[in-house]
């Protein structure tokens, strides 16, 4: 069965400072990997997508992403931290068998000090 | 576009009464999603449909209905609400296609039963 683990239900970092967000998947074949942020009071926003074109992924807000396969890796880093990314962050799994199914980590939230 | 649309926003049950959440995308989307997100747990799947008429279990089902007669819309139903349904409730919606697609989220539905 597939999982997704995030390590790391709350991370504080400072602004300016290096934001990781760390995602482990466990997946029997390739995965197709996400990653989501949620603001609060609000929907799931894409941040980026693992699709196997490459394993460094640009997202939007200055994120982007490694999948490394040895480590079973998806995390989530930005080099500068800003005020406005303050938020939840959920790394996802699409489900084995069929789009549409997303599977969840547990979520970080972000916090960022002035 | 208005993307996903669910309704209400927010809801306060009695134990034992029912109600249905609303989700309409206009995106023409063949796949929708219900999730449920609770603390600390991420995202978990109720109910998933990948066309009108079709539908299927995710992984918490119980004591939800949902039924798909067009494109756009994909109600979902409490039949007897409980206190463990306490959660946030939104829907998604994806292009067919395979795993790789992204889905979009709605803004949500805060749902509290007594």
């Amino acid at each position: 069965a597939q999982s997704v683990t995030q390590l790391g239900s709350h991370v504080s970092v400072s602004e300016g400072a290096l934001v990781l967000l760390r995602c482990n998947y466990s997946s029997s074949v390739p995965p197709y990997l996400f990653w989501y942020v949620q603001y609060p009071n609000q929907g799931l926003q894409l941040l980026l997508k693992y699709t196997s074109a490459a394993t460094l992924v640009k997202g939007i807000n200055g994120f982007e992403a490694e999948f490394k396969k040895s480590e079973t890796s998806f995390h989530l880093t930005k080099p500068s931290a800003h005020m406005s990314d303050a938020a939840e962050y959920f790394c996802a799994v699409s489900e084995q068998n069929q789009g549409g199914k997303l599977i969840f980590g547990q979520g970080t939230e972000l916090s960022v000090k002035p | 576009n208005a993307g996903v649309t669910q309704t209400p926003k927010f809801q306060v049950l009695k134990t034992g009464q029912s109600m249905t959440l609303q989700c309409a995308q206009d995106m023409n989307h063949e796949y929708m999603s219900w999730y449920r997100q609770d603390p600390g747990m991420g995202l978990r799947l109720i109910h998933y449909s990948v066309g009108a008429g079709i539908t299927d279990q995710g992984e918490v089902p119980n004591g939800y209905n949902v039924s798909r007669s067009t494109t756009e819309d994909f109600p979902l139903r409490l039949l007897s609400a409980a206190p463990s349904q306490t959660s946030v409730y939104f829907c998604a919606s994806s292009f067919a296609g395979g795993r790789n697609q992204p889905q979009h989220f709605g803004d949500g539905t805060r749902l509290s039963i007594l």
